[in-house]
């Protein structure tokens, strides 16, 4: 059954430390976001990537930085630049064509702080 | 910058009343899609709009675009306790960026 699972379910993170969130497809999709929400709020765009080796930063990438080594993974890492990392990450991927695709989600990250 | 404005923010209906929230973007889209988040839950695509003027139906569901494509309302008729969640619309731009409006928070009173 395809999906995207993303890992762990909560993490948390001391003053100072560089977190990595996980995520994985198995639908064979080609793009690959990685989005922040804060309580309340709506979805903000970290990052996103078209194709392996390359991506794009979105509107709040700073703090945060990715990699896009296999089709399947991109996961994120929360570094310690950002100064308030806490939230629900959800990764979500689609295919790529003529105009945006719908986006499939994962089950989301939620980020503490200790 | 280019925004999606989602209202309302919130909206408590009493259950078998019907329900509606409504995106209006500052810039021409060329599509918009709708997405529902149940509490605790990730987003779940529902429908994508294209064409200027659409509208689609699934079951108490229906979803408009606007003429000018630079709207989009969702209805829901009769809810029921099922469709309590946050409802996204998400609208694509033409140089193919989505951007998401802040979503609506539908509570159910029985």
């Amino acid at each position: 059954d395809g999906g995207i699972t993303q890992s762990p379910k909560y993490l948390f993170r001391k003053e100072g430390q560089n977190v990595t969130l996980s995520c994985e497809q198995n639908l064979n999709h080609d793009a690959m976001y990685w989005y922040r929400q804060d309580p309340g709020q709506g979805l903000r765009l970290i990052y996103y990537s078209q194709i392996v080796n390359d991506f794009q930063k979105g509107d709040i990438a700073e703090g945060y930085s990715v990699s896009r080594e296999k089709k399947e993974s991109f996961p994120l890492t929360v570094t310690s630049a950002q100064k308030n990392p806490t939230a629900f990450y959800l990764c979500a991927s689609s295919m790529v064509g003529q105009g945006n695709q719908p986006q499939h989600f994962g089950d989301g990250t939620r980020l503490s702080i200790l | 910058g280019q925004q999606v404005m989602q209202i309302p923010q919130y909206q408590h209906v009493q259950e078998g009343e019907d329900f509606t929230t409504y995106c209006n973007s500052s810039t021409t889209l060329s599509n918009i899609q709708w997405y529902k988040q149940r509490p605790g839950g990730h987003p779940v695509f529902l429908i994508q709009l294209v064409k200027s003027g659409e509208v689609k139906k699934q079951k108490r569901l229906t979803f408009q675009f606007g003429e000018a494509k630079k709207n989009s309302s969702l209805h829901i008729t009769a809810t029921q306790t099922t469709d309590v969640g946050t409802y996204f619309c998400a609208g694509s731009t033409r140089d193919d960026k989505i951007i998401f409006g802040k979503g609506t928070r539908l509570h159910i009173l029985p």
